[in-house]
């Protein structure tokens, strides 16, 4: 049972390259989210998909995509890497339903992503 | 969005009880309190959940006042290894959002 699955764990890129953070989640949740964690700052929602085929912009969402490809996979895009979007990206899922209990979220173990 | 607010960090000794507390004063009727534990490398952790009263399971406590604008976190007898970052979240259906956590540090 592996829950979030986030690849690579760890990436340096050159400003203006573009790359794709990988999450896959195996736990059948609806729901699935991109944070990005600076020092000092907490967890900040960049974006979520709320159930296959809708995403949504969460706090800090510009310079990123995103593609909720299936139940299982949401990726994070980055178009044209600057420094300030260097990191610690977490992928999350959440069994989110209307009228239940949420028993909270599943977090990957994280991507150190650096931006020079 | 309930914003929360806690303290930014604690400091305590190994065997003592180490109670967090949360400010949510802007809290939502459907929304239910969480606590997650992160440590260094990792991401965050859930610990426990509660919508209010008392709640309990095998690692922590959640006490919520009637009115629900406050909870408190409370781990009993911490260890070395209880040194993290814990955070309160209100979840809800158009919550979202992390606050900056309470770093606790527990010494020998």
């Amino acid at each position: 049972n592996a829950g979030v699955t986030q690849t690579p764990k760890f990436q340096v890129l050159k400003t203006g390259q573009s790359m794709t953070l990988q999450c896959a989640q195996d736990m059948n949740h609806n729901s699935m989210y991109w944070y990005r964690q600076d020092p000092g700052m907490g967890l900040r929602l960049i974006y979520y998909s709320a159930s296959e085929g809708t995403t949504d912009k969460g706090e800090v969402p510009n310079g990123y995509n995103v593609s909720r490809l299936n139940k299982r996979e949401f990726s994070l895009r980055l178009e044209s890497a600057a420094p300030s979007q260097t990191s610690v990206y977490f992928c999350a899922s959440n069994s989110r339903d209307r009228g239940r209990f949420n028993y909270g979220y599943t977090f990957g173990s994280g991507t150190r992503l650096t931006v020079v | 969005l309930a914003k929360t607010t806690q303290p930014i960090s604690m400091d305590s000794y190994e065997g003592q009880e180490v109670n967090i507390t949360c400010s949510h004063n802007n809290i939502a009727t459907n929304d239910y309190i969480t606590w997650y534990q992160q440590f260094p490398s990792q991401g965050p952790r859930f610990i426990i959940q509660g919508y209010k009263t008392k709640v309990t399971n095998e690692v922590a406590s959640l006490f919520i006042p009637a009115d629900r604008k406050s909870s408190t976190l409370s781990l009993p007898r911490v260890s070395l290894s209880d040194t993290a970052v814990y955070y309160c979240l209100v979840e809800g259906y158009s919550t979202l959002t992390f606050g900056k956590g309470t770093m606790l540090l527990v010494s020998p």
